[in-house]
């Protein structure tokens, strides 16, 4: 267990409306994403985040925007939630070892549903 | 970064050997290659990582021949507890922000009885 939580897991909203998406570690990991999951497809990443209030874009960051002000806490926060960002949203947490890249760690996911 | 190309789905039998290959043709010298598994309304799960040659841990075996133009994940015997979706990243992340990791789509693999 690697120590990562994310928050809430499930959540409907409606069109319009701010949603945040918390991802918590325990073990002070410089690096954390963001990705999320679509019915049948892979994962793609939303933004990254490189160390405290260092981030980057991902994949697919339009609409969405993150900060770490903490090195425990990442936030992804959908301004004004659209139904197209229906999703399942991981979070995730590199766990580096020994000479090679690490690994990702991923939360349990966050169900939202935008009506 | 290096792209990757694996096939989008593979059926198996329990207790056959699945070898699953990727295509790396761009992979970088500083490149690592990864595999992760994902079981349905879960998050992925490293599988194994290796540079080159062959590596082996309790779950699956890597091989990568000598250009890393490609690998193959081996799984040995699988069971209908393997169905699920394999993907292989390449990368190390020596990149402005470092490690931008990107998974493609993967490869189903559906174990029969």
């Amino acid at each position: 267990d690697a120590g990562i939580t994310q928050s809430p897991r499930h959540k409907v909203t409606e069109t319009g409306t701010p949603v945040t998406l918390r991802c918590h570690q325990t073990e002070n990991h410089r690096y954390m994403y963001w990705y999320r999951q679509d019915p049948g497809h892979g994962l793609r990443l939303i933004h990254y985040s490189y160390g405290v209030k260092d981030t980057d874009k991902g994949e697919v960051s339009d609409g969405y925007s993150v900060s770490r002000s903490k090195t425990e806490d990442f936030l992804l926060t959908l301004e004004s939630a659209t139904s197209s960002q229906t999703s399942v949203y991981f979070c995730a947490i590199r766990v580096r070892s020994g000479r090679d890249t690490g690994e990702l760690f991923f939360g349990e996911g966050s169900r939202l549903t935008v009506l | 970064l290096a792209k990757t190309t694996q096939p989008i789905s593979m059926d198996s039998y329990e207790g056959q050997e699945v070898n699953i290959t990727c295509s790396h043709n761009n992979i970088a010298t500083n490149d690592y290659i990864t595999w992760y598994q994902q079981f349905p309304s879960q998050g992925p799960r490293f599988i194994i990582q290796g540079y080159k040659t062959k590596v082996t841990n309790e779950v699956a075996s890597l091989f990568i021949p000598a250009d890393r133009k490609s690998s193959t994940l081996s799984l040995p015997r699988v069971s209908l507890s393997d169905t699920a979706v394999y993907y292989c990243l390449v990368g190390d992340g020596k990149m402005t922000g470092g490690f931008k990791t990107i998974f493609g789509a993967g490869t189903r693999l559906f174990v029969k009885a």
